[in-house]
């Protein structure tokens, strides 16, 4: 098993860019969620989904935009990137939701000039 | 508004030198504690989740105990390759929302 893989690893864009992170996971789990790492920061959940074609707004939303057509895939896009999303991006996935353990990809390391 | 502080920031040890981080919570209702172990340039990897007061969980060096207010972590006889930054995060109910610390980066020195 690969667990949960992110694509791409590493990202430059100019400010009003547009991207799409991938995130996929081959555990069979209904949960899928989006998060921001920055320094001095917890973990922030951007966006989540309880299951397949379900999408939710976490604690910063903002500017992202998500997409789970399938079960496996979850995709965080940046319509028009800010130099305030410049993070690393983490995506995890989990098969009882927030009240058990999650598996979290290697992460996606976003800078936006 | 869930909050969790983590102490101590860092934490230097020497191998064999076992130590105790800090995890203090303020939650509406805890619904599970989770401690995390996150190396350089990777995710967040799962260690334990612990669920009401006075639960204990181990895993080889590693021990997690939770009361009330604060859960500890606790690693004895550290050695080199523990070294890495611990998260903790809490599970308040809710809507799908769990609040991480910031985490305490612990360096073991051989």
């Amino acid at each position: 098993n690969a667990g949960v893989t992110q694509t791409p690893k590493f990202r430059v864009l100019k400010t009003g860019q547009s991207m799409t992170l991938l995130c996929a996971q081959d555990m069979n789990h209904e949960y899928m969620y989006w998060y921001r790492q920055d320094p001095g920061m917890g973990l922030r959940l951007i966006h989540y989904s309880v299951g397949e074609g379900t999408t939710a707004k976490g604690e910063v939303p903002d500017g992202y935009n998500v997409s789970r057509l399938k079960k496996q895939n979850f995709l965080l896009g940046l319509e028009s990137a800010a130099p305030s999303q410049t993070s690393v991006y983490f995506c995890a996935s989990s098969p009882t939701g927030q009240r058990g353990e999650q598996y979290f990809g290697p992460g996606t390391r976003l800078t936006v000039t | 508004e869930d909050q969790v502080t983590q102490s101590p920031e860092a934490l230097r040890l020497q191998e064999g030198e076992s130590s105790s981080l800090n995890c203090s919570y303020t939650v509406s209702g805890l619904r599970g504690l989770f401690w995390y172990r996150q190396d350089p340039g990777k995710g967040p990897e799962f260690l334990f989740t612990l669920y009401s007061a006075g639960e204990e969980k181990e895993k080889e060096r590693l021990k997690a105990t939770l009361t009330k207010k604060e859960s500890f972590l606790h690693i004895t006889a550290p050695k080199p390759e523990d070294s890495a930054t611990y998260l903790c995060a809490v599970y308040s109910g809710g809507y799908q929302k769990v609040t991480f610390g910031i985490g305490t980066k612990l360096q073991v020195i051989p």
